[in-house]
C-alpha cells in the first residue's frame, strides 16, 4: 500500500517548467521523500530525495511544505526525453520496504 | 562506473516451466532488491538482501518463488513452475545501505518475461 497520492497524468510543452505534486499526510517524522522515474522499457531512475528542506540537483528541484504533507517535483525546462512515469515514495530508517504506487505519467510535449 | 546488469532481457516460456533470473550488483553495494512490475503498474517488491542475508521476503510467493545471494554479490531469482501470471518485468535494485537512510537505489534494465 503505497503512502503516496499522485495524479495518474500530467502533461506539459517543452521548454516550459513541470511541476509533480504528491500527497503524502500520513508522513511521519522520520520519513523521507523520494522521487523516481522510469522511461518506457527501463528500470527507474532515482532523481532526487529531501527530509524537510527544499533539494536542489541537476536533474530536479524538491519542495516539501513546511507540514511536510506534501511536496512538487519541478523540471525547470522539460525536454521531450523527460517523458515518463514519476513516483513519489515515502520510506523511512525503520521500515526498508520501498513500496511504488502507480505514479504520475507525465508527457512532454513540442 | 558500471551499472546494475540483468540477464536475459527478455523470456518466454510456457506455464509450469521453470525460469531464472540473474542480477550483478553495483560492486561495493550490500543491499540487493527484486521487484515485480506488472504491466501499466507500479514496481512491487519481492525480496530484500543485505549482503547475502534476506531482511525482507513477504512478498515472495515462496510455493514457486526462490532468491539467493551467493557470496553477497550477484543473485538469482527462480520461478517453479510458472503462471500466466507471473508475465511481468522482473527488476534488480541495489544500494550502498539499507533504503531510508537517505541514499539511492540503482536499477537495472529489467528482464521481461511472458508466460504462455
Amino acid at each position: 500500500d503505497a503512502k503516496t497520492t499522485q495524479p495518474p497524468s500530467m502533461d506539459c510543452a517543452e521548454g516550459r517548467a513541470a511541476n509533480l505534486p504528491c500527497n503524502h499526510s500520513t508522513i511521519s517524522g522520520n520519513e523521507y521523500v523520494y522521487w523516481y522515474r522510469q522511461i518506457h522499457s527501463q528500470g527507474p531512475q532515482y532523481i532526487i530525495h529531501g527530509l524537510k528542506n527544499n533539494e536542489t540537483n541537476e536533474m530536479a528541484s524538491l519542495i516539501i511544505t513546511e507540514d511536510r504533507k506534501s511536496s512538487t517535483l519541478i523540471l525547470p525546462h522539460a525536454t521531450l526525453r523527460d517523458t515518463a512515469v514519476y513516483y513519489c515514495i515515502v520510506t523511512s530508517g525503520g521500515s526498508y520496504i520501498p513500496t511504488f504506487g502507480r505514479g504520475t505519467s507525465l508527457i512532454v510535449h513540442p | 562506473e558500471a551499472g546494475v546488469a540483468q540477464s536475459p532481457r527478455y523470456k518466454i516460456i510456457e506455464k509450469r516451466q521453470s525460469v531464472a533470473f540473474w542480477c550483478n550488483p553495483i560492486s561495493g553495494h550490500a543491499t540487493l532488491y527484486w521487484y515485480q512490475q506488472i504491466l501499466g503498474q507500479g514496481p512491487k517488491l519481492l525480496i530484500q538482501f543485505q549482503n547475502n542475508g534476506v531482511v525482507d521476503d513477504s512478498q515472495l510467493p515462496k510455493d514457486r518463488f526462490s532468491a539467493e545471494r551467493l557470496k553477497g554479490v550477484d543473485s538469482t531469482l527462480k520461478i517453479q513452475p510458472a503462471k500466466l501470471e507471473d508475465s511481468a518485468v522482473y527488476l534488480c535494485a541495489s544500494s550502498l545501505v539499507r533504503w531510508g537512510q537517505a541514499t539511492e537505489a540503482f536499477f537495472g534494465q529489467g528482464t521481461r518475461l511472458t508466460v504462455v
